[in-house]
């Protein structure tokens, strides 16, 4: 089993939907967990930290699930900028991080 | 976040030679930082630690005598690859780990050097 999986997609959505990627994690020690973006041949960039709490910034809320070991990023009102690849990243054991392959979204018109 | 700059960001060369990629943290002091490398379709994967003053720790699997990592500075590490061979063609990218360097924060990546072997 991966140490953390992600649906590779892709999510093809229209403009304005709401779409919602999961991801899943092995290590139940997991300290901190990020969702980042990638757009094509470039670095991934920090899209948000996942609280236990749930956060919001925007469009987006990251949810995490300690329990089943989840994670979850919900997009609002999708726009076509927010085509991407969105990385799911673990904060493993001694502060090693870990990535899932990333799930493709594309927003279309 | 952090600042950090990487070159070159392309670069192609023929089999059997080295190629040296630099990794600068512009707007703080980084102790550590990290080297990943991402083939297509797949997630980062961690090839090495590079620590200040000291060895680099690689991953299980990476050549530590073909991945030389130099981290002489607290701003600056270097990835070479030496004898570069087609299969080691990736997306190369460095990392530093977010203020204060807990092992809990974000991390910013470089904007990666694409390596091409030929």
């Amino acid at each position: 089993r991966k140490e953390v999986e992600q649906d590779p997609g892709p999510f093809n959505v229209p403009e304005g939907a709401t779409v919602a990627f999961n991801c899943t994690y092995s290590n139940s020690a997991s300290q901190s967990f990020f969702w980042y973006r990638q757009d094509c041949r470039k670095e991934p960039k920090l899209l948000m930290s996942v609280y236990s709490s749930g956060n919001e910034d925007g469009r987006f809320t990251a949810q995490l699930n300690r329990a089943s070991q989840y994670i979850s990023l919900l997009i609002r009102d999708s726009k076509l900028s927010d085509s991407a690849t969105y990385l799911c990243v673990v904060n493993s054991l001694r502060g090693k991080l870990t990535f899932g392959t990333g799930t493709r979204l594309q927003v279309t018109l | 976040g952090a600042v950090v700059s990487q070159h070159p960001s392309w670069v192609i060369c023929k089999s059997g030679t080295s190629v040296k990629i630099e990794c600068r943290s512009l707007d703080f002091q980084a102790t550590t930082m990290f080297w990943y490398r991402q083939f297509p379709k797949q997630s980062l994967m961690l090839m090495a630690t590079s620590n200040e003053g000291s060895k680099a720790t690689y991953e299980q699997g990476v050549e530590k005598d073909k991945f030389l990592i130099n981290h002489a500075s607290l701003t600056l590490s270097t990835l070479t690859v030496t004898s570069a061979h087609p299969e080691d063609s990736s997306f190369y990218i460095c990392s530093v780990r977010g203020w204060g360097g807990s092992v809990n924060t974000e991390a910013f990546f470089g904007q990666g050097t694409r390596l091409t072997v030929v």
